[in-house]
Protein backbone atom coordinates (compact mmCIF):
# COMPACT_ATOMS: atom_id res chain seq x y z
CA UNK A 1 0.00 0.00 0.00
CA UNK A 2 0.96 3.50 -1.22
CA UNK A 3 1.00 6.08 2.00
CA UNK A 4 0.83 9.34 1.32
CA UNK A 5 1.53 12.00 4.00
CA UNK A 6 0.16 15.36 3.20
CA UNK A 7 2.07 18.42 5.00
CA UNK A 8 1.61 20.47 6.86
CA UNK A 9 -1.80 19.60 8.38
CA UNK A 10 -3.62 23.12 8.51
CA UNK A 11 -2.32 26.39 6.39
CA UNK A 12 -3.43 29.90 7.63
CA UNK A 13 -2.68 32.31 4.88
CA UNK A 14 -4.79 35.60 3.79
CA UNK A 15 -6.79 36.00 0.75
CA UNK A 16 -4.05 36.90 -2.11
CA UNK A 17 -1.44 34.83 -0.67
CA UNK A 18 -0.07 32.21 -2.44
CA UNK A 19 -0.35 28.63 -0.73
CA UNK A 20 2.22 25.64 -1.13
CA UNK A 21 0.68 22.18 -0.15
CA UNK A 22 3.34 19.16 0.23
CA UNK A 23 2.30 15.24 -0.53
CA UNK A 24 4.76 12.56 0.05
CA UNK A 25 4.45 9.00 -1.14
CA UNK A 26 5.77 6.51 0.65
CA UNK A 27 6.84 4.39 -2.30
CA UNK A 28 7.29 6.06 -6.02
CA UNK A 29 4.42 6.91 -7.49
CA UNK A 30 5.16 5.68 -11.02
CA UNK A 31 4.10 8.12 -14.25
CA UNK A 32 3.07 10.56 -12.09
CA UNK A 33 -0.57 8.96 -11.30
CA UNK A 34 -1.51 11.61 -8.86
CA UNK A 35 -4.89 13.25 -8.19
CA UNK A 36 -5.43 16.54 -6.13
CA UNK A 37 -9.23 17.83 -5.01
CA UNK A 38 -11.14 20.16 -3.10
CA UNK A 39 -13.47 19.60 -0.82
CA UNK A 40 -15.42 22.41 1.10
CA UNK A 41 -17.65 22.11 3.88
CA UNK A 42 -21.08 20.21 3.42
CA UNK A 43 -20.26 19.37 0.05
CA UNK A 44 -18.09 16.55 -1.84
CA UNK A 45 -14.81 16.76 -3.83
CA UNK A 46 -13.99 18.18 -6.48
CA UNK A 47 -10.94 17.06 -9.05
CA UNK A 48 -8.30 19.64 -9.07
CA UNK A 49 -5.01 18.08 -10.70
CA UNK A 50 -4.67 14.57 -12.19
CA UNK A 51 -1.73 13.26 -13.60
CA UNK A 52 0.52 15.37 -11.21
CA UNK A 53 -0.13 18.61 -12.88
CA UNK A 54 -3.04 18.54 -15.54
CA UNK A 55 -5.56 20.78 -14.59
CA UNK A 56 -9.31 19.38 -14.80
CA UNK A 57 -12.16 20.79 -16.79
CA UNK A 58 -12.84 24.18 -15.14
CA UNK A 59 -10.12 24.70 -12.76
CA UNK A 60 -8.91 28.39 -12.35
CA UNK A 61 -4.87 28.36 -13.82
CA UNK A 62 -4.04 29.51 -10.44
CA UNK A 63 -4.06 26.20 -8.98
CA UNK A 64 -0.94 24.28 -10.19
CA UNK A 65 0.68 20.62 -9.81
CA UNK A 66 4.17 19.54 -10.00
CA UNK A 67 6.50 17.03 -8.78
CA UNK A 68 6.95 13.34 -9.39
CA UNK A 69 8.28 10.28 -7.86
CA UNK A 70 7.77 10.30 -4.53
CA UNK A 71 6.87 14.11 -3.61
CA UNK A 72 4.21 16.29 -5.19
CA UNK A 73 3.07 19.97 -4.73
CA UNK A 74 -0.37 21.65 -5.09
CA UNK A 75 0.45 25.02 -5.68
CA UNK A 76 -2.61 27.75 -5.29
CA UNK A 77 -1.60 31.36 -6.43
CA UNK A 78 -3.60 34.19 -5.54
CA UNK A 79 -5.91 32.69 -2.62
CA UNK A 80 -9.42 33.65 -2.93
CA UNK A 81 -12.33 33.49 -0.76
CA UNK A 82 -13.60 30.13 -2.27
CA UNK A 83 -10.21 28.61 -2.09
CA UNK A 84 -10.76 27.92 1.58
CA UNK A 85 -11.32 24.38 1.76
CA UNK A 86 -10.06 20.95 2.67
CA UNK A 87 -7.38 19.38 -0.28
CA UNK A 88 -6.55 15.59 -0.65
CA UNK A 89 -3.81 14.01 -2.71
CA UNK A 90 -4.59 10.36 -4.16
CA UNK A 91 -2.46 8.38 -5.78
CA UNK A 92 -3.82 5.62 -8.59
CA UNK A 93 -0.77 3.89 -9.40
CA UNK A 94 -1.91 0.49 -7.99
CA UNK A 95 -5.15 -1.04 -7.54
CA UNK A 96 -5.36 0.28 -4.19
CA UNK A 97 -5.28 3.56 -4.28
CA UNK A 98 -5.17 5.26 -1.82
CA UNK A 99 -5.85 8.94 -0.50
CA UNK A 100 -3.91 11.43 1.95
CA UNK A 101 -5.12 12.76 4.97
CA UNK A 102 -5.96 16.31 3.89
CA UNK A 103 -4.73 19.91 4.66
CA UNK A 104 -6.74 22.09 5.46
CA UNK A 105 -6.65 25.91 3.99
CA UNK A 106 -8.05 28.27 6.55
CA UNK A 107 -8.42 32.13 6.57
CA UNK A 108 -5.37 33.63 8.54
CA UNK B 1 -25.48 17.54 -17.17
CA UNK B 2 -23.30 15.11 -16.14
CA UNK B 3 -24.67 13.46 -12.61
CA UNK B 4 -24.24 10.85 -10.37
CA UNK B 5 -27.60 10.74 -7.97
CA UNK B 6 -26.99 9.07 -4.36
CA UNK B 7 -29.78 8.14 -2.71
CA UNK B 8 -31.08 9.74 0.67
CA UNK B 9 -29.90 9.07 3.83
CA UNK B 10 -30.06 6.48 5.88
CA UNK B 11 -30.51 5.32 10.07
CA UNK B 12 -30.09 2.00 10.88
CA UNK B 13 -29.31 -0.45 14.22
CA UNK B 14 -26.02 -2.14 14.19
CA UNK B 15 -26.34 -6.07 12.75
CA UNK B 16 -29.08 -4.91 9.76
CA UNK B 17 -28.35 -5.06 6.31
CA UNK B 18 -28.49 -1.68 3.57
CA UNK B 19 -28.40 -1.13 0.10
CA UNK B 20 -27.29 2.48 -0.95
CA UNK B 21 -27.62 3.79 -4.87
CA UNK B 22 -25.65 5.68 -7.12
CA UNK B 23 -27.52 6.20 -10.71
CA UNK B 24 -26.10 8.01 -13.34
CA UNK B 25 -27.30 10.67 -15.39
CA UNK B 26 -25.86 12.49 -18.53
CA UNK B 27 -23.71 10.00 -19.42
CA UNK B 28 -23.24 6.09 -20.41
CA UNK B 29 -21.76 4.20 -17.77
CA UNK B 30 -20.19 1.93 -20.46
CA UNK B 31 -17.14 4.42 -20.32
CA UNK B 32 -16.64 4.28 -16.93
CA UNK B 33 -16.11 2.16 -13.44
CA UNK B 34 -18.00 3.59 -10.22
CA UNK B 35 -16.06 3.76 -7.43
CA UNK B 36 -17.41 4.36 -3.47
CA UNK B 37 -15.48 6.65 -1.10
CA UNK B 38 -15.75 6.83 2.86
CA UNK B 39 -15.36 10.01 5.00
CA UNK B 40 -15.79 9.44 8.54
CA UNK B 41 -17.34 12.46 10.54
CA UNK B 42 -14.70 14.91 10.58
CA UNK B 43 -11.93 12.54 8.98
CA UNK B 44 -10.14 11.93 5.23
CA UNK B 45 -11.52 10.22 2.36
CA UNK B 46 -10.68 5.99 2.28
CA UNK B 47 -11.02 4.73 -1.28
CA UNK B 48 -13.18 1.72 -0.88
CA UNK B 49 -13.99 -0.10 -4.27
CA UNK B 50 -15.06 -0.13 -7.69
CA UNK B 51 -17.11 -1.85 -10.06
CA UNK B 52 -17.16 -1.44 -14.02
CA UNK B 53 -20.91 -2.13 -15.04
CA UNK B 54 -20.61 -3.51 -18.29
CA UNK B 55 -18.91 -6.86 -17.20
CA UNK B 56 -19.47 -6.46 -13.30
CA UNK B 57 -15.65 -6.76 -13.24
CA UNK B 58 -15.42 -4.93 -9.16
CA UNK B 59 -11.84 -4.18 -6.90
CA UNK B 60 -12.01 -3.73 -2.89
CA UNK B 61 -9.43 -2.32 -0.67
CA UNK B 62 -8.46 -4.64 1.82
CA UNK B 63 -9.38 -2.34 4.28
CA UNK B 64 -13.33 -3.36 2.93
CA UNK B 65 -13.02 -6.37 1.61
CA UNK B 66 -15.60 -9.33 3.10
CA UNK B 67 -17.51 -6.78 5.17
CA UNK B 68 -18.84 -4.75 1.76
CA UNK B 69 -20.48 -5.88 -1.49
CA UNK B 70 -20.34 -3.13 -4.62
CA UNK B 71 -22.52 -4.61 -7.33
CA UNK B 72 -24.94 -2.87 -10.00
CA UNK B 73 -27.34 -2.86 -12.46
CA UNK B 74 -26.69 -1.52 -16.10
CA UNK B 75 -29.35 -1.37 -16.94
CA UNK B 76 -30.48 0.87 -14.97
CA UNK B 77 -27.16 2.58 -15.10
CA UNK B 78 -27.03 1.89 -11.30
CA UNK B 79 -24.54 0.96 -8.86
CA UNK B 80 -24.71 -0.29 -5.22
CA UNK B 81 -22.90 -0.34 -1.89
CA UNK B 82 -24.19 -3.32 0.29
CA UNK B 83 -23.57 -4.28 3.99
CA UNK B 84 -25.66 -7.85 5.59
CA UNK B 85 -24.62 -6.77 8.62
CA UNK B 86 -24.01 -2.80 9.61
CA UNK B 87 -21.33 -1.71 12.69
CA UNK B 88 -21.71 1.16 14.10
CA UNK B 89 -18.25 1.93 12.98
CA UNK B 90 -19.97 2.60 9.66
CA UNK B 91 -21.01 5.00 10.27
CA UNK B 92 -19.70 7.74 7.43
CA UNK B 93 -20.71 9.53 4.40
CA UNK B 94 -20.37 7.53 1.56
CA UNK B 95 -19.39 9.04 -1.86
CA UNK B 96 -19.60 7.30 -4.96
CA UNK B 97 -17.49 9.00 -8.24
CA UNK B 98 -16.31 7.19 -11.51
CA UNK B 99 -13.07 7.35 -13.36
CA UNK B 100 -12.82 6.39 -17.33
CA UNK B 101 -12.38 2.90 -18.50
CA UNK B 102 -8.58 2.45 -19.93
CA UNK B 103 -5.47 2.02 -18.03
CA UNK B 104 -3.86 3.51 -14.70
CA UNK B 105 -3.47 6.49 -16.35
CA UNK B 106 -7.54 7.37 -16.11
CA UNK B 107 -8.05 6.19 -12.71
CA UNK B 108 -8.91 9.62 -10.83
CA UNK B 109 -12.45 10.26 -10.16
CA UNK B 110 -13.29 13.01 -12.66
CA UNK B 111 -17.36 13.27 -11.07
CA UNK B 112 -18.91 12.93 -7.66
CA UNK B 113 -22.00 12.31 -6.42
CA UNK B 114 -23.07 14.48 -3.24
CA UNK B 115 -23.43 11.75 -1.00
CA UNK B 116 -25.03 9.24 1.07
CA UNK B 117 -25.34 9.67 4.81
CA UNK B 118 -25.29 6.86 7.00
CA UNK B 119 -25.74 6.53 10.48
CA UNK B 120 -25.53 3.28 12.90
CA UNK B 121 -26.29 2.80 16.34
CA UNK B 122 -25.22 0.23 18.33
Amino acid sequence: EIVLTQSPGTLSLSPGARATLSCRASQTVSANYLAWYQQKPGQAPRLLIYGASSRATGIPDRFSGSGSGTDFTLTINRLEPEDFAVYYCQQYDTSLRTFGQGTKVEIK
Amino acid sequence: EEQLVQSGAEVKKSGESLRISCEASGFSFANYFIGWVRQVPGEGLEWMGVIYLGDSDTRYSPSFQGHITISGDKSISTAYLQWNSLKASDTAMYYCARHPIGGHAFWYFDLWGRGTQVAVSS
